[in-house]
C-alpha cells in the first residue's frame, strides 16, 4: 500500500499569510494527488487533483505543485473561511489512501 | 453535477450488521465507479471499497471478508453490507463518485454507524 505523510500536522497562521503543507508518498504516484479541506461536520471538498488542477470553484489562492513523491498544497493568502483540516490522497492505485490531515488554526 | 445521499447508519453491537444505501441522482449513475470512505469521530479519512461501473470490486485489507460493496444501476443505488462488526468501524460513512480523480469528484453527507455494546 502506498504511505502518505502529511506535515506539519498542526499549523497555526495568521490572516493574509502564506500556508504550505506538504505531502510525501512513500513511491511515485505518477502525480495522482489530490487535496482536500474538511469543516467540522461536513464532507470533504476537493480543492486540487492530479497535483496542481484546481477543482471548478475554487479561489485561485489555492494552489498545488510537486511531481514523483513531493507534492505541496500553498495558500497564498490565508482567509477567515480558510481555517479547517487539509488532506491529501493518492488515486494512483488500490487501496486509495490518505494522509493523516493538517489542521490549520488561528494563531 | 449530481447528489449522492446516505442512509441507513445507526447504533449497533459488536458482530452485528449493517447495511447502507447511498442513492444518486442527476447523473449517468451507472457510468461512474463508486467509493465508500470513512472517517472515525475526531480521526481521519480512510478510503473503505469501490464497486465499477462494470461491477469490479475493491477493498481495504481491514474489511476484507466482513464488508461488501454492490451496487443497483436500475435505482441508482449503492450499498454496502457490513457485517461482523467491531469497534473500530464506528465512523462517518460517506459515498462518493470519483474521489480525487476528476473534476466529476462528488461526497454525500455521510452516514454515521456506532459499533457499540
Amino acid at each position: 500500500d502506498i504511505q502518505l505523510t502529511q506535515s506539519p500536522s498542526f499549523l497555526s497562521a495568521s490572516l493574509g499569510d502564506r500556508v504550505t503543507i506538504t505531502c510525501r508518498a512513500n513511491q511515485g504516484i505518477n502525480n495522482y494527488l489530490a487535496w482536500y479541506q474538511q469543516k467540522p461536520g461536513q464532507a470533504p471538498k476537493l480543492l486540487i487533483y492530479f497535483a496542481s488542477t484546481l477543482q471548478s470553484g475554487v479561489p485561485s489562492r489555492f494552489s498545488g505543485s510537486g511531481s514523483g513523491t513531493e507534492f505541496t498544497l500553498t495558500i497564498g493568502s490565508l482567509q477567515p473561511e480558510d481555517f479547517a483540516t487539509y488532506f491529501c490522497q493518492q488515486v494512483d492505485s488500490y487501496p486509495r489512501t490518505f494522509g493523516q490531515g493538517t489542521k490549520v488554526e488561528a494563531k | 453535477q449530481g447528489q449522492l445521499v446516505e442512509s441507513g447508519g445507526g447504533v449497533v453491537q459488536p458482530g452485528g450488521s449493517l447495511r447502507l444505501s447511498c442513492e444518486a441522482s442527476g447523473f449517468s449513475f451507472s457510468n461512474y465507479a463508486m467509493h465508500w470512505v470513512r472517517q472515525p469521530p475526531g480521526k481521519g479519512l480512510e478510503w473503505v471499497a469501490v464497486t465499477a461501473y462494470d461491477g469490479g470490486k475493491k477493498y481495504v485489507d481491514s474489511v476484507k471478508g466482513r464488508f461488501t460493496i454492490s451496487r443497483d444501476n436500475l435505482v441508482n443505488t449503492l450499498f454496502l453490507q457490513m457485517n461482523s462488526l467491531r469497534n473500530e468501524d464506528t465512523a462517518m460513512y460517506y459515498c462518493a463518485r470519483a474521489p480525487g480523480e476528476t473534476t466529476e469528484d462528488l461526497w454525500g453527507k455521510g452516514t454515521l454507524v456506532t459499533v457499540s455494546a
